[in-house]
């Protein structure tokens, strides 16, 4: 198993620009979340894919956006940037019958 | 009622002691409760995780304690090593009708680890 990997592990945005985060998934691992986690929080849940379609959503607005591919790669997509939107972006994934995440190293997302 | 409470927010332990983090949680419905380590500028790492049908597991020097009629557990690092200094989250979880995984994290802890 290769892990789970993000790119790009570093980027920095503009208020009101719209940026895309990507994630490879391990082979086999059909489901894949997104979290944000603010500097010195936890992670918090943005959203998950299962099989290629959203399927459960946190407390988050409609401008924050994912697409998952049959390659088990994923995209996390945000328009009109904002500046709490600053953070560390966590993709993760499991195969369907283990409740155990793995997580990537994450990107971290500054706007300015 | 989703929310899981951690404490401490910070402890600092000698080298060969043991390490003890603490969380709450409200939502009986939650049914996995994992324990992430992470390192500054790396994701959280899966470190060890408990069903509420079990009140102990054990993985080398890692314990989970589970009390489901308080609704708590606790991770115990047993000879506590510098290497183990990174910040502890743990986690609970639970199946959503539409099939979701989501896991509601604790605000973590800062362990360090004096050699």
């Amino acid at each position: 198993e290769t892990g789970v990997t993000q790119s790009p592990t570093h980027l920095i945005k503009t208020r009101g620009q719209q940026v895309t985060l990507r994630c490879s998934s391990q082979s086999g691992h059909n489901t894949v979340s997104w979290y944000q986690q603010a500097l010195g929080q936890g992670p918090q849940f943005i959203f998950q894919y299962y099989r290629e379609e959203e399927n459960g959503r946190g407390n988050f607005p409609p401008r924050f956006s994912g697409l998952q591919f049959p390659n088990y790669s994923s995209e996390l997509n945000v328009n009109a940037l904002e500046l709490d939107d600053s953070a560390l972006y966590l993709c993760a994934s499991r195969r369907q019958a283990n409740y155990g995440y793995t997580f990537g190293s994450g990107t971290r997302l500054t706007v300015v | 009622q989703q929310q899981v409470k951690q404490s401490p927010q910070s402890l600092i332990v000698q080298k060969g002691g043991i390490s003890i983090i603490n969380c709450a949680y409200e939502n009986t419905a939650f049914d996995y409760f994992p324990w992430y380590q992470q390192f500054p500028g790396k994701g959280p790492a899966l470190l060890i995780a408990i069903r509420p049908d079990v009140s102990e597991k054990k993985e080398g020097r890692f314990t989970i304690s589970f009390n489901k009629s308080a609704k708590q557990f606790s991770l115990h690092i047993m000879d506590s090593q510098p290497g183990d200094s990174a910040t502890y989250f743990c986690a609970a979880s639970t199946r959503s009708v539409s099939g979701t995984y989501k896991y509601i994290f604790g605000t973590g802890t800062r362990l360090k680890v004096l050699a």
